[in-house]
């Protein structure tokens, strides 16, 4: 099956900052989703990007289908942003997640 | 977009027991799916609950510890069986229709099993 890299595993930044998160597949992929999992657990869908680029407010993400990767941006970085940032990619709903980075985004 | 309910939202069970956890969403779908997040992990996929067939499992999982149902377009069960420690994690529901592009999740059963 495919494989999801994801990095960095971890990132601490403080408010107001810029990151980028990688997602790296094994092997093409038809569905490509990021999600943001809050404290509470629950999954927030961010973006559906098989390829291209989307914008959705401080947020936006680049998929490179050839290169089999996908970046998601964050600008000025809010204390309300920290959680878990998950890509997954698959066929269909069949997803494959990867193993999230962890953003603590601090006062 | 499908809106996915969830019920329980947690629980704490024994070992040896058994839960069943609900998914309910507000339109019909064609595809209904269930993921496990154990703590600090990412989610992975159990199975696809087929309407009027059994579910199709991923490597890895049974049927005799996790029986799905999906009685109707609408409406999934997940029953985790015989638990125990390990099968503590949260249990997450989503769905999928023709045209689709956005994936959504239930909220999740967070389940602690003692």
């Amino acid at each position: 099956g495919i494989q999801v890299e994801q990095s960095p595993p971890d990132l601490i930044l403080q408010e107001g900052a810029n990151s980028t998160l990688r997602c790296n597949f094994s092997d093409s992929v038809n569905n490509l989703q990021w999600f943001h999992q809050n404290p509470w657990g629950q999954l927030i869908n961010l973006f559906y990007i098989p390829s291209g680029t989307k914008q959705n407010g401080r947020l936006s993400a680049t998929t490179v289908a050839t290169e089999r990767y996908s970046l998601l941006y964050i600008s000025s970085s809010q204390t309300t942003d920290s959680g878990v940032y998950f890509c997954a990619g698959g066929s269909r709903s069949r997803l494959t997640f990867g193993e999230g980075t962890q953003l603590t985004v601090n006062p | 977009s499908a809106v996915i309910s969830q019920k329980p939202s947690r629980d704490i069970c024994q070992r040896g027991t058994s839960l069943t956890i609900q998914c309910q969403v507000d339109s019909q779908v064609t595809m209904m799916f269930w993921y496990r997040q154990q703590p600090g992990q990412s989610l992975t996929l159990i199975a696809t609950a087929n309407q009027g067939s059994e579910a199709t499992y991923e490597s890895g999982f049974v049927i005799d510890k996790f029986p799905i149902s999906r009685p109707n377009l609408t409406f999934s069960t997940l029953t985790v069986s015989n638990m125990s420690p390990e099968d503590s994690s949260i249990y997450l529901c989503t769905s999928w229709t023709g045209g689709q592009e956005t994936q959504y999740f239930g909220p999740g059963t967070r389940l602690l099993v003692l």
